[in-house]
């Protein structure tokens, strides 16, 4: 079963223009959340994450939003350039776990020039 | 380069071998993980160690064997490979401390014929 979901596999924007990828969860009990960035035949590297206690948390061009309520977080990219273009993944941690990420399935955004 | 290193990148083997997927970091990260990526499924968790000679299972250990004599290393092992074992496999490592990132090496792709 999988507790993070990431119902859009592709989405493509245009560069200059705002990217916004969701991501969603059904485990109340998970506290962390991680966006991760993959190019091809490379691991996926860190991009920006969000403590349950906010629900906004900001790094240059890149933004996460956290609806606790709603279980759902979001990030938005502005403005998108074309070497965003990759495979993101929403990540999400429990305090009581050992760092266990559990993923979605990823979203493939490609950045129009 | 300090860095986190997964060899072999690619590897082709038979079913019912051994196969070893060696893992090094040169952060002294106390926690390394293993992870499968397939499709539909992202990223999911085999194996952790949260310090050398401390491991524990993650969500799909079967089939696996894992070893953590020295904190660097984190090997991974089929011990009978299967073709459901057919996957790319990544490592990744952290402090361990709450709410710090894992990061990853570049992935094993494993091909099990």
């Amino acid at each position: 079963d999988q507790q993070v979901k990431q119902n859009s596999p592709s989405l493509s924007v245009q560069e200059g223009r705002i990217s916004i990828l969701n991501c969603d969860y059904t485990n109340s009990m998970f506290d962390y959340f991680l966006w991760y960035k993959k190019y091809p035949a490379e691991g996926p590297t860190f991009l920006i994450s969000i403590s349950s206690i906010k629900d906004k948390n900001e790094d240059g061009r890149f933004t996460v939003f956290l609806n606790k309520s709603a279980k759902h977080l979001s990030l938005h990219i502005v403005p998108s350039q074309p070497g965003d273009s990759a495979v993101y993944f929403c990540a999400a941690d429990k305090l009581s776990g050992a760092n266990n990420l559990f993923f979605g399935t990823g979203t493939r955004l490609t950045v129009i020039p | 380069d300090a860095g986190i290193t997964q060899s072999p990148r690619y590897k082709i083997t038979e079913t019912g071998r051994q196969v070893t997927l060696m893992c090094h970091q040169t952060w002294s990260h106390s926690y390394m993980f293993w992870y499968r990526q397939d499709l539909g499924h992202g990223l999911r968790l085999i194996y952790y160690s949260a310090a050398a000679d401390i491991t524990d299972k993650g969500e799909v250990p079967d089939g696996y064997v894992v070893s953590r004599s020295k904190t660097e290393n984190f090997p991974l092992t089929l011990e009978s490979a299967t073709r459901s074992q057919t996957s790319v496999y990544f490592c990744a490592s952290s402090e361990g401390q709450l709410n710090q990132p894992q990061h990853f090496g570049d992935g094993t792709r494993l091909s099990i014929l």
